[in-house]
């Protein structure tokens, strides 16, 4: 899997949008951008993922660049339950490959 | 729908002892994963199976780790013997190559202490 560069932390004002930035300059065609979070003492939780155009679902939207070498994770209204590490992964969709996860960027959402 | 499910969820043996960890997939999942996630780290696969078949095991370190999945749907990680360095969370995750669109669903994880 090619790999992603995300920052290490952010902070959000709660009731804010939170938008986490992914790098992902060496993405193949075949290959999509996943997010997934991790809340403290949980496993990580499938949030959303695309290919090529922007996705929205309940919990999120994702906009990947014409070029497919960044992306953005919106969180519309950020809430306290929101805060938790949030990992940007691309992978090829079919085959059950493995998700290959960095480091993650590690979100705060303040009351 | 009930999730995967792991056991147990806390572990706290003295080294040298084995240790086991089980998991249940979702049902109808055919595809299996048991990852190790150190303190402030990502996860890491350290085997996927497909069915009963492991088809990535190469992350295993087979000298202490082993693992199985019997009828390919329940599945065990084994430790023996345990090294301080074992101290982790060990993570299952299951998806479905003919239904979703591949996303991995996890368990709550096991967390291993060797004393």
């Amino acid at each position: 899997d090619a790999k992603t560069t995300q920052p290490t932390s952010m902070d959000c004002a709660e009731g804010r949008a939170a938008n986490l930035p992914c790098n992902h300059s060496t993405i193949s065609g075949n290959e999509y951008v996943y997010w997934y979070r991790q809340i403290h003492s949980q496993g990580p939780q499938y949030i959303i993922h695309g290919l090529k155009n922007n996705e929205t679902n309940e919990m999120a939207s994702l906009i990947i660049t014409e070029d497919r070498k960044s992306s953005t994770l919106i969180l519309p209204h950020a809430t306290l339950r929101d805060t938790a590490v949030y990992y940007c992964i691309v992978r090829v969709i079919f085959g059950n490959e493995k998700l290959t996860f960095g480091t993650g960027t590690r979100l705060t959402i303040i009351p | 729908e009930a999730g995967v499910v792991q056991s147990p969820r806390y572990k706290i043996i003295e080294k040298k002892q084995p240790v086991a960890f089980w998991c249940n997939p979702i049902s109808g999942h055919n595809t299996l994963y048991w990852y190790l996630q150190n303190l402030g780290q990502g996860p890491e696969l350290l085997i996927r199976y497909e069915n009963e078949e492991a088809v990535d095991d190469s992350q295993l370190p087979k000298d202490r780790f082993s693992a199985e999945r019997l009828k390919g749907v329940d599945s065990t990680l084994k430790i023996q013997p345990a090294e301080l360095g074992d101290s982790a969370v060990y993570l299952c995750a299951s998806s479905s190559t003919s239904v979703g669109t591949g996303e991995l669903f996890f368990g709550e994880g096991s967390r291993l202490t060797v004393l």
